[in-house]
């Protein structure tokens, strides 16, 4: 079946730091890849949508410039959390789908902030 | 209002139990709808497309009413192995985004 990789699984890092996560669709070209967040006891909500070799669409709320998104090819996209801080700490999913397909998603990257 | 409203439980049934869940969404322009299973710290996972003519996979029955935005999922003769938390999701006709209730929890015990 249709495989999506992330990486890396789980990140500590230090106030400050820049973080980047991968996104790969590992047996399937993804014309379109979701990036959402999920904090404890709360819902998946949906930070952006991207196109390959296209600027991603992000919702309302979330700050291009804080959460970068790349999507240069149709395999991989990521996701820069630019000096991420304490309430950046989150799980952090991404999902792909492939035209006329479902989404297929990511393991899901845990980010710590110190 | 959220787009998509779920009791959040949790629900403890011992093995063998029946359990139902239940889903409500705002956006009556909403398409397609699904169960997923989302188990501790890890990614969602498709449990199961849900249909207007309702469908059934193995012990599984998913129900839709469109006229009253409702969704329902059901679960027969419960396995420990059920314990998670499931997510109703909602993807509306503008785009393939999804949007996700905050998830129904389950705990079944021996």
């Amino acid at each position: 079946g249709a495989v999506v990789s992330q990486h890396p699984s789980w990140v500590i890092c230090k106030s400050g730091t820049s973080v980047k996560i991968e996104c790969r669709s590992l047996d399937f070209q993804a014309t379109t890849m979701f990036w959402y967040r999920q904090f404890p006891k709360q819902s998946l909500m949906l930070m952006a949508t991207s196109n390959e070799g296209s600027k991603a669409t992000y919702e309302q709320g979330v700050e291009k410039d804080k959460f970068l998104i790349n999507h240069a090819s149709l395999t991989l996209s990521t996701l820069t959390v630019t000096s991420a801080h304490p309430e950046d700490s989150s799980f952090y999913i991404c999902s792909a789908r492939a035209e006329d397909q479902p989404q297929h998603f990511g393991d899901g990257t845990r980010l710590s902030i110190l | 209002r959220k787009e998509v409203e779920q009791d959040p439980g949790p629900f403890n049934v011992p093995e063998g139990a029946t359990v139902a869940f239940n889903c409500t969404y705002s956006n009556s322009a909403s398409q397609s709808f699904f169960w997923y299973r989302q188990d501790c710290r890890k990614e969602p996972k498709l449990l199961m497309s849900v249909y207007s003519s309702g469908n059934e996979d193995g012990r599984f029955t998913a129900q839709l009413n469109r006229a009253s935005q409702y969704i329902s999922l059901l679960i027969r003769d419960s396995k420990l192995s059920d314990s998670a938390t499931y997510l109703c999701v909602v993807r509306s006709n503008s785009g393939y985004a999804l949007n996700f209730g905050k998830g129904t929890s389950l705990l079944v015990t021996p």
